[in-house]
């Protein structure tokens, strides 16, 4: 099975960065997906590591040790709108494309002034 | 584009009764997912479909069964809804093998009397 761990809430000052771990124990692990959910909305997809590193992506960034079963993701430059839930997620290797993602519980991010 | 819809927005039902959630995606996806949120918790995978004509269970298929109709639409059959049921359910498409991206739906709200 799978599970990930991640800090239930973080709060901020805007123009500020934040990070938000993720450490996870998997029987199987293809990727790390970051996705962000507005209060009432659909979660949208931030990022995905497959290797070690960091990847950049304008204000985010999204880190991975695959050898230390942990992630993060980087919000620089905070803005109140980054005020939301952001969700981590490994992905299971599974034929045909179809990958699953088993997600952790979220991050609840207030960003104030 | 619509990109991935859900009908209906919002339902109640009564312990026992039926209803099946439709999804479609007009984005020529070859997988589909459907998830459930309930509060302060992340999403869990339900049922998934790697590709039209094909169906695999997820962390909780429980109560539920799906139909992948063609390529566009995924639907979730509740045969006899349960309190425990009430939840927010989240339709998801992706185009296929080497995409990471999945693409929410607006969500259905359930609740189950």
């Amino acid at each position: 099975g799978q599970s990930l761990e991640q800090p239930s809430e973080v709060t901020a000052v805007e123009g500020a960065i934040v990070q938000i771990n993720c450490t996870y124990q998997t029987s199987g692990f293809y990727g790390l997906s970051w996705y962000q959910q507005h209060d009432g909305g659909a979660p949208t997809f931030l990022s995905y590591n497959a290797l070690d590193g960091l990847e950049e992506t304008g204000r985010f960034s999204s880190f991975l040790s695959r050898s230390d079963s942990y992630g993060y993701l980087l919000l620089q430059e905070l803005q109140m709108k980054d005020s939301a839930s952001y969700f981590c997620a490994v992905r299971d290797q599974v034929t045909g494309g179809g990958n699953k993602l088993t997600f952790g519980t979220g991050t609840q991010l207030k960003v104030e002034l | 584009n619509a990109g991935v819809t859900q009908t209906p927005k919002f339902q109640v039902l009564k312990t026992g009764q039926s209803m099946t959630l439709q999804c479609a995606q007009d984005m020529n996806h070859n997988s589909m997912y459907w998830y459930r949120q309930d509060p302060g918790m992340g999403l869990r995978l339900i049922y998934y479909s790697a590709s039209e004509g094909t169906t695999d269970k997820g962390e909780v298929p429980n109560g539920y069964n799906v139909s992948r109709l063609n390529k566009r639409e995924f639907s979730l059959r509740l045969e006899s809804a349960a309190p425990s049921q009430t939840s927010v359910y989240f339709c998801a498409s992706k185009p296929g093998q080497g995409h990471e991206t999945q693409y929410f739906g607006p969500g259905t709200r359930l609740l189950v009397l």
